[in-house]
């Protein structure tokens, strides 16, 4: 059973456009995350849930935005997309109180704006 | 704020001993972790230390100096598949609750 999995894997679309990206975990964790990985490989933290709620938003523009429908699931909706948007996208879960383990990382989702 | 140093890239010869050594400024630490990242991968786990010293779990280790804002991952018996990029992260306890920051990797490759 994947622990973190998000949807789609790759994700190519034009400027303007606006795309969704799922993520779901079966750990039973009470945190997600959003990062983002740009060119440069530098993984940076976006957002960060906690049992549904917004606890963390890092200064990203307000044409992402997050949805937690339940603590299982957090998704990112991107409006009027970029060509800077273009980078890979990686939906994480860890225990409120994370203790040995940190965080376990979806796949990733490679977005590529034309 | 925090900041979180280790170097770029890094080349070792299979069969060796490596250390990435990781240099961090932060208010709120509360562990330090190690992650490996290969080409189009996920990150994944290698290590977590949250109290000074050494923790040992099999060819690799991870050392942490608190006062010195200072750890390393040791790699031994170097093979061929560690060629990867390997990610130093503090987590800090924000208000709202922890957050794992990342520092830019350090790429190893190993050579024959």
């Amino acid at each position: 059973d994947t622990a973190v999995s998000q949807t789609p894997k790759y994700l190519v679309t034009q400027m303007g456009n606006d795309k969704s990206i799922k993520c779901e975990q079966n750990l039973g964790h009470d945190t997600m995350y959003w990062y983002k990985q740009d060119s440069k490989k530098f993984l940076k933290i976006m957002f960060s849930y906690n049992n549904k709620e917004l606890i963390i938003n890092e200064t990203v523009p307000n044409r992402f935005s997050p949805k937690s429908p339940d603590k299982a699931h957090l998704n990112l909706h991107i409006n009027s997309l970029e060509l800077g948007d273009s980078a890979v996208y990686f939906c994480a879960s860890s225990p409120q109180s994370t203790g040995i383990g940190g965080y376990t990382f979806g796949s990733g989702t490679r977005l590529t704006v034309v | 704020g925090q900041n979180i140093d280790q170097p770029t890239e890094m080349t070792a010869t299979e069969g060796a001993i490596v250390q990435i050594n990781c240099t961090y400024q932060t208010s709120g630490f509360n562990g330090l972790f190690w992650y490996q990242q290969h080409a189009g991968e996920a990150p994944t786990f290698l290590s977590y230390n949250v109290l000074d010293g050494l923790e040992e779990k099999g060819r690799f280790s991870s050392f942490l100096s608190r006062s010195k804002g200072y750890s390393y991952l040791l790699l031994k018996e170097l093979q061929m598949k560690d060629s990867a990029s390997y990610l130093c992260a503090v987590r800090v306890l924000t208000g709202g609750g922890n957050k794992l920051t990342f520092g830019t990797g350090t790429q190893l490759k190993v050579e024959l």
